[in-house]
């Protein structure tokens, strides 16, 4: 079965800082990996995508992700955070008709 | 555009209490829907999704239960809450045979059973 694991339940940066948010996940078809983004008092939201081709994916507000097919990773990366960046940050694999997430990382940015 | 409604916002039942959770999708035919759980530190848990009307697939055995008695509405019920019930709970469409391009979430529903 499908499975998401989050490294890190709570991360705390400073502006300007460069961010990584570990995520490993199983699964044994077509991997489909999605990154989400729930900022507070706001609706979840896609922030970037993994189909096929490039395993480098860029996203919106400056988010990338990179597909390590041998680590079974997809971590989220940003080079310099903003205050504006504090949300939580859910990892998801697609399984058949249906996406499995992780418990999430919340993430706050020190002004 | 496709849309998503959920309602109400906030409940708040007492214990033993019915429950019926209400989503709706428009702009769209044959959607897959999905009910999903939040809680602090849990991340999303999938409730039950649904690939077209009456069938539904349940993921983890509780104390609710879904319907989906048309083409976009999907209901989440319980007969009787109980207070480990509370959370915040999402339902979610996706187009049928395409939930490799994600969801679109709807607005949530903070319920507490008190």
């Amino acid at each position: 079965a499908q499975s998401v694991s989050q490294h890190n339940h709570h991360v705390i940066l400073s502006e300007a800082a460069s961010l990584e948010l570990g995520c490993n996940y199983s699964y044994g078809g077509t991997v489909n990996l999605f990154w989400y983004v729930q900022y507070p008092g706001q609706h979840l939201q896609l922030l970037l995508k993994y189909f096929s081709g490039d395993p480098l994916v860029k996203g919106i507000k400056g988010f990338e992700a990179e597909f390590i097919k041998s680590k079974f990773s997809f971590n989220l990366r940003k080079p310099s955070v903003q205050w504006s960046d504090t949300a939580e940050y859910f990892c998801a694999v697609r399984g058949v008709d249906k996406i499995i997430f992780g418990k999430g990382t919340r993430l706050h940015i020190l002004p | 555009s496709q849309t998503i409604h959920q309602w109400p916002a906030t409940l708040v039942q007492p214990v033993g209490s019915p429950l019926s959770l209400e989503c709706t999708v428009e702009g769209t035919s044959n959607p897959n829907l999905y009910w999903y759980r939040q809680a602090a530190g849990r991340g999303l848990q999938l409730l039950f999704y649904s690939v077209g009307i009456g069938q539904i697939s349940s993921e983890v055995p509780q104390n609710l239960s879904a319907s989906r008695p048309q083409d976009r509405q999907f209901i989440l019920s319980s007969k009787k809450l109980l207070l480990s019930d509370s959370g915040f709970y999402l339902c979610a469409w996706s187009v049928r045979g395409g939930v490799n391009y994600g969801y679109t979430f709807g607005s949530g529903t903070r319920l507490t059973v008190v």
